[in-house]
């Protein structure tokens, strides 16, 4: 599985557009780049997923370079509701075998006032 | 539509107990999970079951665990005999058959083995 880097923490204002990049030198062919929000007390979200380019959905947008061995996670106008532990996590997506997540330590959020 | 849902939320025993974790996944979710976090630790895979069946039981850490999810529905995790080190949160997650990274965690149980 192919180790992911992220930075421990970040902090910002509300209203600002806060990018988490992750480093994945070692993604393989066939890995996805997912990314995972957590509360504290609650379990892991889902937020996005992508493989290439770029992927937008309402909460969130995911930039992949295209050597890939990096991803941006883009949160526009962030509120304080937004703090939590973000993950990013990389693996195959598909076929046979295990779906098991790899979480690591993951960016700590904080939104203030 | 109802999310995953885990059973007790909490749950303090003694050392050399016996604890049944329970996980009621979404409805039609063929793919079901548990993973740990112990204390300040991160979260860790357990094992993975596609209907009744064990796919992938790598992580779990020794025979002391046994997981089963007879009938493809609910899953029991039973930690027997529990021991200091077992304490920690017990999620479960469920995901549709073909979208194995997109997983729905349940709140978990805090285990606390004293």
């Amino acid at each position: 599985l192919a180790k992911t880097t992220q930075p421990i923490s970040m902090d910002s204002y509300e209203g600002q557009e806060v990018n988490i990049t992750c480093s994945h030198n070692n993604i393989a062919t066939n890995d996805y780049i997912t990314w995972y929000q957590q509360f504290p007390s609650q379990g892991p979200r889902f937020i996005i997923q992508g493989y290439k380019t770029k992927v937008t959905n309402e909460v969130a947008s995911l930039f992949i370079p295209a050597d890939r061995k990096s991803s941006t996670l883009s949160l526009p106008r962030v509120s304080l509701s937004d703090t939590a532990v973000y993950y990013c996590l990389v693996g195959p997506d598909s076929g046979a075998g295990s779906y098991q997540l790899t979480f690591g330590k993951g960016t700590k959020l904080s939104v203030i006032p | 539509e109802a999310g995953v849902t885990q059973f007790p939320s909490h749950s303090v025993i003694e050392k050399g107990q016996t604890v049944t974790l329970r996980c009621d996944p979404i409805s039609g979710h063929d793919n079901l999970y548990w993973y740990r976090r112990v204390m300040g630790k991160e979260i860790k895979f357990l094992l993975h079951f596609v209907k009744e069946s064990k796919q992938d039981e790598s992580g779990m850490p020794n025979n002391r665990f046994l997981a089963e999810r007879t009938g493809g529905t609910y899953s029991t995790l039973k930690v027997q005999p529990a021991e200091l080190e077992d304490s920690g949160v017990y999620f479960c997650a469920s995901s549709q058959f073909d979208r194995g990274h997109e997983q729905y965690f349940g709140p978990g149980t805090r285990l606390t083995v004293t």
